[in-house]
């Protein structure tokens, strides 16, 4: 079976770094792109940008870059989203999603919350 | 970069259709076949209903149709479902490796 398992919620305070995972399994996990999706309470889904593990290639949306970093690590089929000063405004949930056709969104991870409060 | 526009909400009875529009731009919509469809239940990840304005994955009902006229694309649901009560959002490419989603719209069965 095709899924990504995300790393667990998380709690942290104002100006904390954080690095949240997603692990892919039953496919190749070099195969296809990764991206982040936000979600912030109550709100629509944002993306955030993407990664291609087979080499690591990367590329942001433009209202998300320089506020995120985005990795994989595909030695242990693992992608990555991290913080180094987390804000109260990052407050969401945050999805990963393969695309294995150009620019859609076909398996999704269960999510992740991260709650940034002091 | 805009969100694309939907209607925040939309509604119909069992058995009827819906149609929730997706309105973008030239350079979204407009420019590439590259519309999908995402259904979000509360509490749940979205799931993919429809890629490439028209395609279904497998799995997915018929019920659930795409198509897209100029700089608005569309999702039809026929046959409505009470299953089908959801968050409903459009995405697409916008060009130099950026992707776009609509700010959704929640779907009522009556």
């Amino acid at each position: 079976e095709v899924q990504l398992v995300q790393s667990g919620a998380e709690v942290k305070k104002p100006g904390e770094s954080l690095r949240i995972s997603c692990k892919g399994s039953g496919y190749s996990f070099t195969s296809y792109w990764i991206s982040w999706v936000r979600q912030m309470p109550g709100k629509g889904l944002e993306w955030m940008g993407r990664t291609d593990p087979s080499d690591s290639y990367i590329n942001y949306s433009p209202s998300f870059q320089g506020h995120v970093t985005i990795s994989a690590d595909k030695s242990i089929s693992t992608a990555y989203l991290q913080w180094s000063s987390l804000k109260a405004s990052d407050t969401a949930m945050y999805y990963c999603a393969t695309s294995s056709s150009a620019w859609d969104f076909d398996i999704w991870g269960q999510g992740t919350m991260v709650t940034v409060s002091s | 970069q805009s969100a694309l526009t939907q209607p925040p909400s939309a509604s119909g009875s069992p058995g009827q259709s819906v149609t929730i529009s997706c309105t973008g731009a030239s350079s979204d919509v407009g420019g590439y076949n590259y519309v999908s469809w995402y259904q979000q239940h509360p509490g749940k990840a979205p799931q993919l209903m429809i890629y490439e304005v028209t395609k279904r994955p497998s799995g997915v009902p018929d019920r659930f149709s795409g198509s897209k006229s100029g700089n608005t694309a569309s999702l039809t649901v026929s046959g409505l479902q009470a299953e089908d009560e959801a968050d409903y959002y459009c995405s697409s490419y916008a060009g130099s490796n950026n992707v776009v989603f609509g700010g959704g719209t929640k779907l009522t069965v009556l």
